[in-house]
């Protein structure tokens, strides 16, 4: 069975662009969340979708945004990038949203977009 | 206001020893936690997970230990081996909070031959 992958793998930008990444998650998982890992903030949650809807979103201004489609295939959005924007994205896909102490549903990880803002 | 800490940034372990990597966290509505390791350019990779109805989860050289009234958890590897250098990430999610994880910001283990 495929693993989460995400295109494309390093990207380079100028300030004030926008940049949208792709993720394709494991075949059947139907969750898709994203997160950013800086060196200095280390892994942050970004967003949850779930059925083409944002369940969740973490701490991060509205110039991030995502999307899901009906295949479960997401991307995310940036735009008016920053120099702080420089960070490795990593999308994660898991078969439901988890709900629950009782729940083991459990987060499979793609390799990353490195973005770089220049 | 970091919620997950793991306090060692790093951890050096003779190889067939055990290696002992904690994590502590403080907010209480925490109900599922997990491990992740770690390689360059590589995606986390799963370990294993715990829920808070439970203390202790194995899976074979990995046993996971959770203290909720001290709020710390634990990772065991036994015995360690050379390919399980990495960095551990601990992860912690809220009830009813979906996928949200919040990370800590990990321990490199190097395990020497």
């Amino acid at each position: 069975k495929a693993g989460v992958t995400q295109t494309p793998r390093y990207l380079i930008k100028t300030r004030g662009q926008q940049v949208t990444l792709s993720c394709s998650p494991i075949s059947g998982h139907r969750s898709v969340s994203w997160y950013q890992q800086t060196p200095g903030q280390g892994l942050q949650f970004l967003f949850e979708y779930f059925s083409e809807t944002q369940r969740n979103k973490g701490n991060f201004p509205g110039r991030f945004s995502g999307r899901q489609f009906s295949n479960s295939r997401s991307e995310m959005n940036v735009s008016t990038l920053e120099l702080g924007d420089s960070a490795l994205y990593l999308c994660a896909s898991s078969l439901f949203p988890a709900e629950g102490a009782t729940s083991t549903d459990t987060q499979y990880f793609g390799p990353g977009t490195r973005l770089t803002v220049l | 206001d970091q919620q997950v800490k793991q306090n060692s940034p790093s951890l050096s372990v003779q190889e067939g020893r055990i290696s002992i990597l904690n994590c502590d966290y403080t907010n209480s509505m925490f109900d599922y936690f997990l491990w992740y390791k770690k390689y360059p350019a590589e995606g986390p990779t799963f370990l294993i997970s715990i829920s808070s109805i439970k203390d202790k989860n194995e899976d074979g050289r990995f046993t996971v230990f959770l203290n909720k009234s001290a709020k710390h958890l634990s990772l065991h590897i036994v015995p360690s081996q050379p390919g399980d250098s990495a960095v551990y990430f601990c992860a912690a999610r809220r009830r009813n909070y979906g996928q949200n994880f919040v990370f800590g910001p990990g321990t490199r283990l190097s395990v020497l031959p």
